[in-house]
């Protein structure tokens, strides 16, 4: 009964792979996003869609590609990964875009180490 | 540019005393203002929020207050106990649907015994 999944939760790769990692949520939200937690600690969004349709786009390399096949589900794919691209990748949903009124839900995280 | 600044990036506090956690922000179009709560291994949960037409909003144990003035927001958990410790994150956002949330680096709370 998780309301915010993520998979996997470790996700370990050598340099130059392409990985994807998956998120669902069974809260019946619209809106989801991904968010990367640096080595810094700095949370940082990196994308948001609504109802499917992408409405945050942060500068993040064209390598990053997310991917909603239905309001419930957004994966993100990574390819060609970087050294720099270790992280952990927080999927979050929320019922409406407005993003600071609607609260987020975030999942467990997924860390991501690039060998 | 760091817009959302949690100085402090520890706290120790005994059970039972107040615990304050301190958030400065420099983006004066800021509107909305959270609190999350973050245990080892899980996602940010929220805890609390605020808007910026208010100054105080409580929640049972936690109190956050705004001095918009000053930029800096504060949440106050009273009293403290030791299912606190925690990473607590400040996040600010703007009105627009498209603004996003700007977290703080966290602030790692222990409350022992």
């Amino acid at each position: 009964d998780t309301a915010v999944s993520q998979t996997p939760k470790y996700l370990v790769t050598q340099m130059g792979n392409d990985k994807s990692i998956k998120c669902e949520q069974n809260l019946g939200h619209d809106t989801m996003y991904w968010y990367k937690q640096d080595s810094k600690k700095f949370l940082k969004i990196m994308f948001s869609y609504n109802n499917k349709e992408l409405i945050i786009n942060e500068t993040v390399p064209n390598r990053f590609s997310p991917k909603s096949p239905d309001k419930a589900h957004l994966n993100l794919h990574i390819n060609s990964l970087e050294l720099g691209d270790s992280a952990v990748y927080f999927c979050a949903s929320s019922h409406h875009d407005r993003v600071g009124t609607d609260t987020q839900y975030f999942g467990p995280g997924t860390r991501l180490t690039v060998l | 540019d760091q817009q959302v600044k949690q100085n402090s990036p520890s706290l120790s506090v005994q059970e039972g005393r107040i615990s304050i956690l301190n958030c400065d922000y420099t983006n004066s179009m800021f509107d909305y203002f959270l609190w999350y709560k973050k245990y080892p291994a899980e996602g940010p949960t929220f805890l609390i929020s605020i808007s910026s037409i208010k100054d105080k909003n409580e929640d049972g144990r936690f109190t956050v207050f705004l001095n918009k003035s000053a930029k800096h927001l504060s949440l106050h958990i009273v009293p403290s106990q030791p299912g606190d410790s925690a990473v607590y994150f400040c996040a600010a956002s703007g009105k627009g649907s498209t603004d996003k949330l700007i977290f703080g680096t966290g602030t790692r709370l222990q409350v022992f015994p």
